[in-house]
């Protein structure tokens, strides 16, 4: 199982500031990596894919970078409907598998 | 606009069986493969199963394998879980999610399973 870890746990920021999270994968997955973003009692929402491609209706602000084992999402300048919990997942190998997240909340 | 609703969570003992639900529309669900897609209280994602487009492929995690079934009826725009010999770890909101390239593109609003004695 290529298990995904991502860091920091926690990232507290101001609006308007930039935004770097980071995934790792313990084996390489190529470019087989998407990013989603998950507000309180919301599902999920599709950011990233392949590593780099933004999903339908996602603002220019979010961006993906990284292959192999390294990833980044960054976020340009932090909007306040950001503030929230971004999970990495690869899809390289089965299973499927999740990063824990990372929490975005406000400085 | 495209949609899915999740049904049939509920309060179950160990050991019994639950049915879930999605309904899709907005969409040619015969073309798209569907995952479920699980998240424990206060806890991150976990992916649970993959069926392709026609049903005629399944992908499972270890941790439901042998004892959770995907399915769908295509000619009812409906994905199913059939999740047997529920363990108190199984308590999750169940999400259904349509497959894009492995990913998941398009979520329902999730419904909550609690395996509970």
């Amino acid at each position: 199982e290529t298990v995904m870890t991502q860091s920091p746990a926690t990232l507290s920021v101001s609006p308007g500031e930039r935004v770097t999270l980071s995934c790792r994968a313990s084996q390489s997955i190529s470019s087989h990596l998407a990013w989603y973003q998950q507000k309180p009692g919301q599902a999920p929402r599709l950011l990233i894919y392949g590593a780099s491609t933004r999903a339908t209706g996602i603002p220019a602000r979010f961006s993906g970078s990284g292959s192999g084992t390294e990833f980044t999402l960054t976020i340009s300048s932090l909007q306040s409907e950001d503030f929230a919990v971004y999970y990495c997942q690869q899809y390289y190998n089965w299973p499927l598998t999740f990063g824990p997240g990372t929490k975005v909340d406000i400085k | 606009q495209v949609q899915l609703v999740e049904s049939g969570g509920g309060v179950v003992q160990p050991g019994r069986s639950l049915r879930l639900s999605c309904a899709a529309s907005g969409f040619t669900f015969s073309r798209y493969g569907m995952h479920w897609v699980r998240q424990a209280p206060g806890k991150g994602l976990e992916w649970v199963a993959l069926i392709s487009f026609d049903g005629g492929n399944t992908y499972y995690s270890d941790s439901v394998k042998g004892r959770f079934t995907i399915s769908r009826d295509n000619s009812k725009n409906t994905l199913f879980l059939q999740m047997n010999n529920l363990r108190t770890e199984d308590t999750a909101v169940y999400y259904c999610a349509r497959e894009l390239s492995y990913n998941m593109d398009v979520w329902g609003k999730g419904t909550t399973v609690i395996v509970s004695s």
